[in-house]
């Protein structure tokens, strides 16, 4: 079985400011894809950005970085510089040669003006 | 233009009635999705089919029957809607294994 932990329900940043949100998973599989998504108040579900297990390279998408720990089986995301439209709940999820991903609980993330 | 399309966007209905919803993508994805939202924002898998093949079939209740005419459609059929079914389903679409899903928009289903 995999699992996908997200141990913060909420959290919130200054704008202009750095947040970093957490995530934890769990799997048997030696190969496996990570990914983070953001799911804004309009209900739409939008791929942030992507991790191949296999690569040491932390991905980054712009504001968007990961740090993907693979030994300790970390994946948090950190939002740089963040803008008002980085409202909203994101998901961190796991994708195994199972052929489906389990997705975390989600983390609502406010950005204050 | 629309990557993946879901019609409705929201549905209300009955307990006990049939409904479905329908999912086109236009990307030339091989795999197809739907997975379910609850009210906690909970995502869980549901189906999953590649080129026509249901390849996976969570424990869902058999009221619900998925049904893929060809690669680039998905559709959801439910039979007896019960008040636990309302929730918001997304169809989902991936090119390979592990890139990624485009969602649709998402269909609020409504049952009371």
């Amino acid at each position: 079985a995999q699992t996908v932990t997200q141990s913060q329900p909420e959290m919130s940043v200054q704008e202009a400011e750095t947040v970093t949100l957490s995530c934890t998973y769990d799997t048997s599989e030696s190969d496996y894809y990570l990914f983070w998504y953001k799911q804004p108040p309009s209900r739409q579900m939008i791929l942030v950005i992507r991790q191949e297990a296999y690569k040491q390279q932390n991905a980054t998408e712009n504001r968007f970085s990961v740090n993907f720990q693979k030994a300790a089986k970390s994946f948090s995301l950190k939002i740089s510089d963040s803008q008002l439209g980085d409202a909203a709940m994101y998901f961190c999820a796991l994708y195994t040669n199972a052929g489906k991903s389990t997705f975390g609980d989600g983390t609502t993330l406010t950005v204050k003006p | 233009d629309t990557a993946v399309s879901q019609t409705p966007k929201y549905l209300v209905t009955q307990m006990g009635n049939d409904k479905s919803i329908k999912c086109e993508q236009n990307l030339g994805h091989d795999t197809m999705y739907w997975y379910k939202q609850d009210s906690k924002k909970f995502l869980k898998i549901m189906f999953s089919y590649n080129n026509k093949e249901l390849i996976i079939n969570e424990t869902v209740p058999n009221r619900f029957s998925p049904k893929s005419p060809d690669k680039a459609h998905l559709n959801l059929h439910i039979n007896s809607l019960e008040l636990g079914d309302s929730a918001v389903y997304f169809c989902a679409s991936s090119l390979l294994p592990g890139g990624g899903y485009t969602f649709g928009s998402g269909t609020r289903l409504t049952v009371v």
